[in-house]
């Protein structure tokens, strides 16, 4: 069974501060996806990663994935309080796709 | 585009009840999931359908039935509630397996009391 770990579980900081979060597995994915989750909403799809060492950049949010493709990171710069939430980190294992338990992020003003 | 709608919003129900929870995509995407979030576990599959008809169990189907008898629509059935399924339940639709990402419903708060 896969098993995605994700670190911090909570976070919480001041705006305009920089934060990295991360997912890791023991076994290697196809691909990665990255969703937020604000409170009493469904998770939203932010990026989807697919080659080893792959950066991708949404306006603040910069994603990587792993080399070995066993782990991926979410870096926010200067966050905001718009960018509270859970993020969720979710692998594709080819017959299994799981999520991750999720970072809490919270952006204090 | 209303993307995947879940109803109902939330419910409340006594042990041994029965219930369905609905849900509809507009998207006409094949494939579509359910899942249950709990605190500290994530998200967790419990039954998913990879087009019109056809229907396969996740990680956690034991209590919980499903039909997809048109592609839009997926519905997922308690027969006989208990406390251990008080939960958020996200129903999620996507065009592919995993790589064009999955678009979810605002979810239904269920409690079994």
């Amino acid at each position: 069974t896969q098993l995605l770990e994700q670190s911090p579980q909570f976070l919480s900081i001041q705006e305009g501060e920089n934060l990295t979060v991360y997912c890791n597995s023991s076994s290697v994915f196809s691909s990665l996806q990255w969703y937020r989750q604000e409170p009493g909403e469904g998770p939203v799809l932010l990026v989807t990663v697919v080659t080893g060492g792959e950066v991708k950049k949404l306006k603040r949010l910069t994603f990587q994935f792993g080399d070995a493709r066993k782990d991926s990171s979410l870096h926010i710069t200067a966050a905001q309080p718009g960018d509270t939430g859970l993020y969720l980190c979710a692998g594709d294992y080819g017959q299994n796709f799981v999520f991750g338990p999720g970072t809490r992020l919270s952006v204090l003003p | 585009n209303a993307g995947v709608t879940q109803t109902p919003k939330f419910r409340v129900l006594k042990t041994g009840q029965s219930m369905t929870l609905l849900c509809a995509q507009d998207m006409n995407h094949e494939y579509m999931y359910w899942y249950r979030q709990d605190p500290g576990m994530g998200l967790r599959l419990i039954h998913y359908s990879v087009g019109e008809g056809t229907t396969a169990k996740g990680e956690v189907p034991d209590g919980y039935n499903v039909s997809r008898l048109k592609k839009q629509n997926f519905l997922l059935g308690l027969e006989s509630a208990a406390p251990s399924q008080t939960s958020v339940y996200f129903c999620a639709s996507s065009y592919s397996w995993a790589i064009g990402g999955y678009t979810f419903g605002s979810g239904t708060r269920l409690t079994v009391v």
